[in-house]
């Protein structure tokens, strides 16, 4: 059974920076691309992040370029998500969801940015 | 504003056959495959449909899917109460290169 388990989220001030984990298991981690999907409170779905098999391509929505780093570590089976210089509009909860076509999602991880 | 198009919200009575209309463009549905998801109340997002049509295990036929050009649809018919969901399309954005997503319709049972 496929299962993915989002943790790292919290409360945080703006100009913060938090660390999302999602650990996989019950499928081959390493043979799929990864993303990163939120969805504020109240609001829809959002893509964020991209990444593939191996990591070796990456893709960031624009609102998050150059403050989010997405990475994976396959011996783990783990997917990351570094979120730095926070905003306000960050709040959400964050998703990791499996292959380009997000198949299976996991619980998310709710992440507030706020004073 | 979202990259697809869909309605906010769609409504049926019981029994009913309702459908939910998604609009995109050449880089997203106009040249991929189109996903449906369904949201219950403080759940998730789960896959309901997947390449336009196709149903994963477990999902009754009641929910199908068609993509004609840049635009998709979902049918539900033979509505339920446990039907009243969010439900989101999906495609993959060549300009994105990322899963493009629609706002979301709200479907009521009335």
């Amino acid at each position: 059974e496929v299962q993915l388990v989002e943790s790292g989220g919290g409360l945080v001030r703006p100009g913060g920076s938090l660390r999302l984990s999602c650990a996989a298991s019950g499928f081959t981690f390493s043979s799929y691309e990864m993303n990163w999907v939120r969805q504020a409170p109240g609001k829809g779905l959002e893509w964020v992040s991209y990444i593939s098999s191996s990591g070796s391509r990456i893709y960031y929505a624009d609102s998050v370029k150059g403050r989010f780093t997405i990475s994976r570590d396959n011996a783990r089976n783990s997917l990351y998500l570094q979120m730095n210089s926070l905003r306000a509009e960050d709040t959400a909860v964050y998703y990791c969801a499996k292959d380009y076509g997000c198949d299976y999602w996991g619980q998310g991880t709710l992440v507030t940015v706020s004073s | 504003q979202s990259v697809l198009t869909q309605p906010p919200s769609a409504s049926g009575t019981p029994g009913q056959r309702v459908t939910i209309s998604c609009s995109g463009s050449s880089s997203n549905i106009g040249s991929n495959t189109v996903n449906w998801y369904q949201q219950l109340p403080g759940t998730a997002p789960k896959l309901l449909l997947y390449t336009n049509s196709q149903r994963p295990s477990g999902v009754p036929d009641r929910f199908s899917g068609s993509k004609s050009g840049t635009s998709a649809s979902l049918a539900i018919s033979g509505l339920r109460s446990e039907d009243e969901a969010d439900y989101y399309c999906a495609a993959w954005d060549d300009t994105l290169h990322g899963p493009a997503f629609g706002g979301g319709t709200k479907l009521t049972v009335l």
